[in-house]
């Protein structure tokens, strides 16, 4: 079956802009995870979706950093105003439920801001 | 906040050798899991280890957990050069629903 896909694979973006960042989780996975990993680093967790439950959203590093995801299918990540230090790759992972469950994860997003 | 903290940071063997790695965790856990990422496949789930369990194997990969030190360790047996990857260890507990991931330990095997 597919796997979670993420879109685009690249994105190069100015400084200033906004950027769209869109993860399509595996059907039937309930949970949904954003994370960024800066080069050479480990896993950075910015949000989670579990069903209808209000998203968790404390990892999120600031107010420029918004999610949305429709039911439980497609999420969108938006960045707003990037800056420089948002350059990292964005993987999104989807799970049944909980933490519980093993994360399969899309291949990510590379994010460069110039 | 990073909970899992993977040892040793890097880690170079040559095929055919066995590679260790740790991972030590802060709070209680339900269960332990163990990534790969490397450029072919991005990050993949590995094996997972109930907070019941003390040990469990699949193919190459033997995993320990001992909830009493909070730690746990991976053993990938006969290594190959398709081994050389980052391996990261993540934490799940009890309500929180989310993985705590460590910072990982790189591995490269050289033919």
């Amino acid at each position: 079956g597919a796997g979670v896909s993420q879109s685009p694979s690249n994105k190069v973006t100015e400084k200033g802009k906004d950027v769209e960042l869109r993860c399509d989780p595996i059907s039937g996975h309930t949970a949904l995870y954003w994370y960024r990993q800066r080069l050479g680093q480990g896993l950075e967790f910015l949000i989670y979706f579990q069903g209808n439950s209000a998203p968790d959203k404390s990892g999120l590093p600031s107010d420029r950093f918004s999610a949305e995801r429709t039911g439980e299918s497609v999420s969108t990540l938006t960045i707003q105003r990037t800056q420089q230090e948002d350059s990292a790759v964005y993987l999104c992972a989807s799970s049944f439920a909980s933490g519980r469950y093993e994360q399969y994860f899309g291949p990510g997003t590379r994010l460069t801001v110039t | 906040s990073q909970q899992g903290e993977e040892d040793p940071q890097a880690l170079s063997i040559q095929e055919g050798e066995n590679a260790t790695m740790n991972c030590s965790y802060k709070t209680s856990i339900n269960n332990l899991q163990w990534y790969r990422q490397n450029s072919g496949r991005g990050l993949v789930h590995l094996i997972l280890i109930r907070s019941n369990e003390r040990e469990k194997h699949s193919g190459r990969l033997r995993v320990t957990l001992d909830t009493s030190k909070k730690s746990s360790s991976l053993l990938i047996t006969a290594s190959r050069a398709a081994d050389t990857a980052s391996y990261f260890c993540a934490t799940g507990a009890g309500n929180n629903r989310k993985l705590i991931w460590g910072l990982g330990t790189s591995l490269a095997v050289n033919p």
